[in-house]
């Protein structure tokens, strides 16, 4: 297994563009979440996949962003009318199923996507 | 709310020096807490982590102590190296079924030779 995959490492766009973001996690880990990492900022929790289900989403996402997880394998992370607001690195992360408490279900990390927007 | 607060960096340290990095945490209920390091280019990786109160995590010579009375978790490691220099991130999970991490700025290490 390769670990968790991003596609693409850097994407430089327009404001007002539509961009997507694919994330591959391990092949068997159920869980698979998005974070967005601002410079010099730590990572903050976007949302939460539990195979295909979407079971929660940060405020964070407004309603440009769009995430999917199709069938329970890959996801995309869309946004829609880029701003350079937007301009940050992508994390996306899976885990086994597991209570945190047992330390089961450890994240493991993507290299991340970085968004320019111009 | 839930938050974490680590000392701002960058640290810069000489190969052999002493490493502490501070954090302290705010949370509702009894986190989970975590160290994660971040070198350049790569993704975030688990350094350690502590799951109760007084529990120690350590790995590749870093420790933290889960201390409930201080609210804190702060990392240490006793003789850094050059390739120790990355972005250290403290991190909490409350203790539900999913792990949604609420992480600290993040503080630079620089060590050098």
């Amino acid at each position: 297994d390769t670990g968790v995959s991003q596609d693409p490492r850097h994407k430089i766009t327009k404001r007002g563009q539509n961009v997507t973001f694919r994330c591959d996690p391990i092949s068997e880990h159920n869980r698979l979440y998005w974070y967005r990492q601002t410079l010099g900022q730590g990572p903050e929790f976007l949302t939460y996949f539990q195979n295909e289900a979407q079971l929660e989403k940060s405020r964070l996402l407004s309603d440009r962003f769009s995430a999917e997880r199709p069938k329970g394998s890959f996801s995309t992370l869309e946004i829609q009318r880029t701003e350079q607001g937007d301009s940050a690195m992508y994390l996306c992360a899976s885990s086994p199923v597991g209570r945190v408490v047992s330390g089961a279900n450890v994240l493991t990390f993507g290299a991340g996507s970085r968004l320019t927007v111009l | 709310g839930n938050s974490v607060t680590q000392m701002e960096g960058p640290v810069t340290l000489s190969e052999e020096a002493f490493l502490t990095i501070n954090c302290t945490y705010t949370a509702t209920g009894y986190p989970s807490l975590f160290w994660y390091v971040q070198y350049p280019g790569e993704g975030l990786q688990l350094l350690l982590k502590a799951t109760k109160a007084d529990d120690k995590g350590s790995n590749k010579g870093f420790e933290a102590t889960y201390r409930k009375e201080t609210t804190s978790f702060h990392l240490e490691k006793g003789s850094v190296q050059v390739s120790d220099s990355a972005v250290y991130f403290c991190a909490l999970a409350l203790n539900t079924g999913f792990q949604k991490l609420v992480f600290g700025t993040g503080t630079r290490l620089l060590v050098s030779p």
